[in-house]
């Protein structure tokens, strides 16, 4: 069965750390580039970061830039996001996906919630 | 990395069609052929319908076809059905990045 499935969400205090994982089954994960993707109450879908298929390459949007970092294990067929010095602008829904293609997401994770709060 | 320009919301009858407009710049949606659809439905994971501008994984049904014109893409549902009622999301690469619009939900009255 072709899924992604997530872990590691919860709840956190301001400026503290959580790591997200998001386990690969059911087909080739060394073939895809990952991306992160969350989406705040009430709001939209927000590109977060993305990795290459060799982990080499790894792009984040500017509102994540020096506090979030994407990794991967390709023999564990894992993604992972280190997320730092969370604020509550960071409280969303997290979710994984493949890129087929030119930012075709075309497999997703359940996504897991991450909220950010005193 | 502004977010690309969505109506917030769209509406049309079974078995009209509804077109959502999606515009950007051309450091985005005007510079690749790198667009995709999302349909959206609360407590789901998104769902990818369009690729590559008017391109269709397998499975999605050819009531929804994408097209772009210059700096903005489009998303049309042919023949509304009830099941299509959802928020429908586009995204595009942007050099190095990617940016996502700002999302329209579609009604089925």
């Amino acid at each position: 069965q072709v899924q992604l499935v997530q872990t590691g969400g919860g709840v956190v205090q301001p400026g503290r750390s959580l790591r997200l994982s998001c386990e690969a089954s059911g087909f080739s994960f060394t073939a895809y580039s990952m991306h992160w993707v969350r989406q705040a109450p009430g709001k939209g879908l927000e590109w977060v970061s993305i990795i290459s298929t060799d982990g080499t390459i790894k792009i984040y949007a500017d509102s994540v830039q020096g506090r979030f970092t994407v990794s991967r294990d390709n023999f564990k067929n894992t993604l992972f996001l280190q997320m730092n010095s969370l604020g509550p602008e960071d409280t969303a829904v997290y979710y994984c996906a493949t890129d087929m293609a030119g930012g075709a997401f075309d497999i997703w994770g359940q996504g897991t919630l991450v909220t950010v709060s005193s | 990395q502004s977010a690309l320009t969505q109506p917030p919301s769209a509406s049309g009858s079974p078995g009209q069609s509804v077109t959502i407009s999606c515009t950007g710049t051309s450091s985005d949606v005007g510079g690749y052929n790198y667009v995709s659809w999302f349909q959206h439905l609360p407590g789901n994971a998104p769902k990818l319908i369009i690729y590559e501008v008017n391109k269709r994984p397998s499975g999605v049904p050819d009531r929804f076809s994408g097209s772009k014109s210059g700096n903005t893409a489009s998303l049309t549902v042919s023949g509304l059905q009830a099941e299509d009622e959802a928020d429908y999301y586009c995204n595009s690469y942007a050099g190095n990045s990617y940016v996502f619009g700002t999302g329209t939900k579609v009604t089925v009255l």
